[in-house]
């Protein structure tokens, strides 16, 4: 199974802050990569997907980076409704595996 | 794009839950549904896949003979089987599409969950 790695585990942060969490695979994974935004009580919310792509709705503060074996997911400026758990997730192969998850809190 | 799951369930262990996800405003079948879980306070666990195109599956080993998932087209609904629970089974379970543009329909390749339902709490509890 392939492994997923995120730092750090927990971000204190400010509104307008820049916030950027790493999510790093044991094994190549090419851009095979997902990001997901999950608020207590919540289901997961798609962000990003190959690595890098916007998904549809999501405001352009968030961008992602990187293949292979090393990700970043950034926010620009740190807005109120941004404060959240993040997960990375690899869509190389099967199983799918997440990260364990960043809480950006205040 | 709509996924609707079934309503919290209280199972004793060692017997069995079933999760049903209906999915609505897409095609059905061009989609698959995987199942995740998490545990109380802890990450995303994913379970496994099933095509809704032709019913194959893939499922995490850790679930593999404990599991069954299965696809009603005729009411586009997907269901989710665990059986044997033990207590650490308690856990919100998610359905999740299957999708992205990089997606294969037949294998499950390249999936990024783009939608999810949400949540069905089961407790298991003597």
């Amino acid at each position: 199974d392939i492994q997923m790695t995120q730092s750090p585990s927990s971000v204190s942060a400010s509104v307008g802050d820049r916030v950027t969490i790493t999510c790093r695979a044991n094994q190549g994974i090419s851009s095979w990569l997902a990001w997901y935004q999950q608020k207590p009580g919540k289901a997961p919310k798609l962000l990003m997907y190959a690595a890098s792509s916007l998904q549809s709705g999501v405001p352009s503060r968030f961008s992602g980076s990187g293949s292979g074996t090393d990700f970043t997911l950034t926010i620009s400026s740190l807005q109120p409704e941004d404060f959240a758990t993040y997960y990375c997730q690899q869509a190389n192969s099967f199983p799918l595996t997440f990260g364990g998850g960043t809480k950006v809190e205040i | 794009v709509q996924l609707v799951q079934s309503g919290a369930e209280v199972k004793k262990p060692g017997a069995a839950v079933k999760v049903s996800c209906k999915a609505f405003g897409y095609t059905f079948i061009s989609h698959g549904i995987s199942w995740v879980r998490q545990a109380p306070g802890q990450g995303l666990e994913w379970m496994g896949w099933i095509s809704t195109y032709n019913g194959n599956t893939d499922f995490a080993q850790k679930f593999q003979g404990r599991v069954t998932m299965t696809t009603d087209t005729s009411t586009s609904t997907v269901y989710m089987e665990l059986r044997s629970l033990r207590s650490d089974d308690t856990a919100v379970y998610y359905c999740a599409r299957a999708g992205g543009p990089y997606y294969e329909i037949l294998t499950g390749y390249y999936q990024t969950l783009d939608f999810w339902g949400q949540g069905t709490l089961v407790t298991v509890s003597s």
